[in-house]
């Protein structure tokens, strides 16, 4: 069946540095990929998504690309801020079907 | 994006007792819905899927008499824990498919998340 592997955490990183979090997935067909972010306490906000190969989805200084030859799309911020820290989900979509998701990496930005 | 609410967010219940969490998406019609729990430092477990006036279905291992669904309208599922136990205590998420995504296309949204302590 479809799949979500993403890097195990918790990682920590000091403001201002350099973000990747891998994630990579197996599925038969064509799905759309996201990243969901979670803050302490709440539910999880839709961050980006991609829905085809090479398209790349962006926000709030998140980057992330449709690698269907690697099948990844790895997670990306150029400068991270202490407000960044939560816990970060990939999924996958295939369909009229529930997400699959990755286990989550638990993201602490330290001042 | 699109909104998912869910209400309560926070509720604390009396063994035995029955308590009612309600998903509403507010801006758009969500044929499916999704009921998730999630443990403390967890990912989600999908509890079950909803569908609009048919009934839901329910995953592996998940007491379907125990966590009744009910997806009366397009808008509105709701998720009741029945003679609830401390061990129920828990986050419940719920989330709405919107298909057609005004323009984002087929899009999966979540809710807020809702804490049920039993006491």
């Amino acid at each position: 069946g479809d799949s979500v592997t993403q890097m195990e955490g918790p990682v920590t990183l000091s403001e201002e540095a350099f973000l990747t979090i891998n994630c990579t997935y197996t599925a038969t067909g064509y799905p759309s990929l996201f990243w969901y972010v979670q803050y302490p306490g709440e539910g999880l906000q839709l961050l980006l998504k991609a829905t085809k190969a090479d398209d790349k989805g962006s926000n709030k200084g998140f980057e992330a690309t449709y690698r269907k030859e690697t099948t990844s799309f790895h997670l990306e911020k150029g400068s991270v801020q202490v407000s960044d820290s939560a816990v970060y989900f990939c999924a996958l979509d295939a369909g009229n079907t529930p997400l699959v998701f990755g286990k989550g990496t638990r993201l602490s930005v330290i001042a | 994006g699109a909104v998912v609410s869910q209400h309560p967010s926070w509720v604390i219940c009396k063994s035995g007792t029955s308590v009612k969490i309600e998903c509403r998406s507010l801006d758009f019609q969500a044929t499916t819905m999704f009921w998730y729990r999630q443990f403390p430092k967890q990912s989600l477990m999908l509890m079950a899927t909803s569908n609009e006036g048919s009934k839901a279905t329910y995953e592996q291992g998940v007491e379907k008499d125990k966590f009744l669904i009910n997806h009366a309208s397009l808008t509105l599922s709701t998720l009741t824990v029945t003679s609830a136990h401390p061990e129920d205590s828990s986050f419940y998420i719920c989330s709405a498919r919107d298909l057609w995504g005004g323009g984002t296309g087929n899009t999966i949204y979540f809710g807020e998340g809702s804490w049920l302590t039993v006491v």
